[in-house]
């Protein structure tokens, strides 16, 4: 079975300080990529992010960036600089090469001013 | 940017009937996706479509079914609606590159929260 595991269901940071939310994930595939989205209180999901599972680099958008640990199936979501903007549910997910996506059960993230 | 249009934001039904929720997307994607947003239960995939007249059962199918009669329209039908399918529904499209699977990322719409009495 493929799941993907977020442990924190809820967290607040500090306006301008860094928070990490993680997300672990389990497959017996090899290749495959990962992905965080963002969920706003308006409720439209985006893409902030996404990981390709062959590459040893870390990806990075701007503030945001991921910790990949493939060997522990560790892929955690480090935003730096929070800004009020960022107040909004955060999903962690997986796609194999079945194009099957896997969602976590998201992380509600509060920026507090 | 890619545009994932579904019919309706919110959406009252009585128990028993039959319903249908639409999405539209205009960036020519071949796949499309529906699924179920619950507090705690995060995003949980109803069904799936590579191709048009092609579909493919998620993780929660029962009670529901799925029409792709054109590439940029995937329908979400509930046969008979009951009050345990009052929930968030979430439509994504995403692309796929030549003969390969997907490893494009999803584009949703805005939901529709469907409320069954």
């Amino acid at each position: 079975a493929q799941t993907v595991t977020q442990s924190q269901p809820e967290m607040s940071v500090q306006e301008a300080e860094t928070v990490t939310l993680s997300c672990t994930y389990d497959t017996s595939e090899s290749n495959y990529y990962l992905f965080w989205y963002k969920q706003p209180p308006s409720r439209q999901m985006i893409l902030v992010i996404r990981q390709e599972a062959y590459k040893q680099q870390n990806a990075t958008e701007n503030r945001f960036s991921v910790n990949f640990q493939k060997a522990a199936k560790s892929f955690s979501l480090k935003i730096s600089d929070s800004q009020l903007g960022d107040t909004a549910m955060y999903f962690c997910a997986f796609i194999n090469t079945g194009n099957q996506f896997y969602f976590g059960t998201g992380t509600s993230l509060t920026v507090i001013p | 940017d890619v545009k994932v249009t579904q019919s309706s934001r919110y959406l009252v039904k009585r128990t028993g009937e039959k319903v249908f929720l639409e999405c539209v997307q205009d960036m020519d994607h071949e796949n499309m996706f529906w699924y179920r947003q619950d507090l705690g239960l995060g995003l949980r995939l109803i069904y799936f479509s590579y191709d048009v007249k092609m579909k493919e059962k998620g993780d929660i199918p029962e009670g529901y079914s799925v029409s792709r009669e054109k590439k940029e329209r995937f329908s979400l039908i509930l046969e008979s609606a009951s009050t345990n399918q009052t929930s968030m529904y979430l439509c994504a499209s995403s692309g796929r590159d030549r003969g390969t699977y997907s490893n494009q990322p999803q584009h949703f719409g805005d939901g529709t929260r469907l409320s069954i009495l």
